[in-house]
């Protein structure tokens, strides 16, 4: 059972390429979920969505996309990368419901130049 | 401005010392868990606690929610090298959203 699976792991991009980063889940959630994480500033949300064909957007959805493909799948876009965009990034997903546990991908790790 | 607060942000002890970490907010979450991070993996929840004042014991963790449910704390006991990692509080906003505090860097050394 593999859980939340991210690719790729590592990225290295010059400003201004874009890129995309995939998620995929085995569990049969409802709900998947972007993250960025930064040094001192815990996760922070991106896009989420809440079902299949649903997306909307987090606390920090400036310069992203994302595609909610299929239930499993949940891709997340960078159309033209800036510095500011280098971070570690989390896929998770969850069943629907308050309080309900995420589960967390390994991340991706992108250095933007 | 950062939702919720986490304090201390590093915290370093020996083996077998006592330790607590406290999450704290002006805003009132519906439920808040605590997720523990090891490096280079993802977050890994530990507990969710939901009604005000309640307190939920995880082996050597104890967590607690505050009565008005806009602060918690972890505290361990006799802390252990396998303690160490990143503790995260996230308070759940809305129907699924959660926001996370920035972390506390715990390192317990032998």
């Amino acid at each position: 059972n593999a859980g939340v699976t991210q690719t790729p792991k590592f990225q290295v991009l010059k400003t201004g390429q874009s890129m995309t980063l995939q998620c995929a889940q085995d569990m049969n959630h409802n709900s998947m979920y972007w993250y960025r994480q930064d040094p001192g500033m815990g996760l922070r949300l991106i896009y989420y969505s809440a079902s299949e064909g649903t997306t909307d957007k987090g606390e920090v959805p400036n310069g992203y996309n994302v595609s909610r493909l299929n239930k499993r799948e949940f891709s997340l876009r960078l159309e033209s990368a800036a510095p500011s965009q280098t971070s570690v990034y989390f896929c998770a997903s969850s069943e629907v419901g308050t309080g309900r546990e995420q589960y967390f991908g390994p991340g991706t790790r992108l250095t933007v130049t | 401005t950062q939702l919720l607060e986490q304090s201390p942000q590093f915290l370093s002890i020996q083996e077998g010392e006592n330790l607590t970490v406290y999450c704290n907010s002006s805003s009132v979450f519906s439920s808040l868990q605590w997720y523990r991070q090891e490096p280079g993996e993802g977050p890994v929840l530990l507990v969710t606690v939901v009604t005000g004042g309640e307190v939920k014991k995880l082996k050597r963790l104890t967590f607690q929610f505050g009565d008005a449910r806009k602060d918690s704390s972890l505290h361990i006991t006799a802390a252990q090298p396998g303690d160490t990692g990143l503790y995260l509080c996230a308070g759940i906003q809305g129907a699924q959203k959660l926001v996370f505090g920035q972390g506390t860097r715990l390192t317990i050394n032998p």
